[in-house]
């Protein structure tokens, strides 16, 4: 039974920088892709970016290109997603998600995500 | 981006009724679609992928169907633990998009 736990979450400032971590386990960490998700306050999920399994391809959405970087360190079986230059727009819930095996995207598990709040 | 909506947004309905859930896309997507459930301060939950491929562990009661651009939820003889928001996503391509949900309520 694959497991995802997310911590890092918190209170940062407009342009700060936080790091989340996505602890995994009960599944073979470097055969699926991995996605981080968010979800703002009174809305439906986003999509922010991808890892496929074999780390050599990433994919962001728009809205956090260039500001974020989705990175795993195989070893600790841990994905992580560097935020840099927040904005007030960036306060969400950040899940970290894993897909079934098949199609990139194809979810098959959720972590219980981490609340990232951007404000001053 | 593929746009991904959703109706009704609110759906009030009774223990024991079937209920429809309508999501749309705004091209083609084949049938990478999946169906999320939501409850308050829970993470989503898989209910459905490709369509029509019930997640191991989800009730029968759940169905999936549809293909192209448009696509259905149905939730037969709806339980107590069924109220809760249901999202669409499609999966053809990143951004992989989210409908902006349809809130489940108790009549």
């Amino acid at each position: 039974q694959a497991q995802l736990v997310e911590s890092g979450g918190g209170v940062v400032q407009p342009g700060g920088s936080l790091r989340l971590s996505c602890a995994a386990s009960g599944f073979t960490f470097t055969a699926y892709a991995l996605h981080w998700v968010r979800q703002a306050p009174g809305r439906g999920p986003e999509w922010v970016a991808l890892l496929n399994y074999d780390g050599n391809e990433k994919h962001y959405a728009d809205s956090v290109k260039g500001r974020f970087t989705i990175s795993r360190d195989s070893s600790k079986n841990t994905l992580y997603l560097q935020m840099n230059n927040l904005r007030t727009e960036d306060t969400a819930v950040y899940y970290c998600a894993k897909d079934r095996g098949g199609p990139w995207g194809e979810i098959g598990s959720w972590g219980p995500g981490t609340l990232v709040t951007v404000s001053s | 981006d593929i746009q991904m909506t959703q109706s009704p947004s609110t759906l009030s309905a009774s223990v024991g009724d079937t209920v429809t859930i309508t999501c749309r896309a705004s091209q083609s997507i084949g049938s990478w679609l999946a169906w999320h459930q939501q409850k308050p301060g829970k993470a989503p939950k898989v209910l459905i992928y490709e369509a029509s491929n019930l997640q191991s562990g989800v009730p029968s009661r759940f169905s999936g169907s549809g293909s192209g651009t448009e696509f259905t939820l149905t939730i037969s003889s709806l339980q107590p633990d069924d109220f809760a928001t249901y999202y669409c996503q499609q999966y053809i391509t990143y951004s992989y998009t989210f409908g902006q949900g349809t809130k489940l309520e108790i009549k």
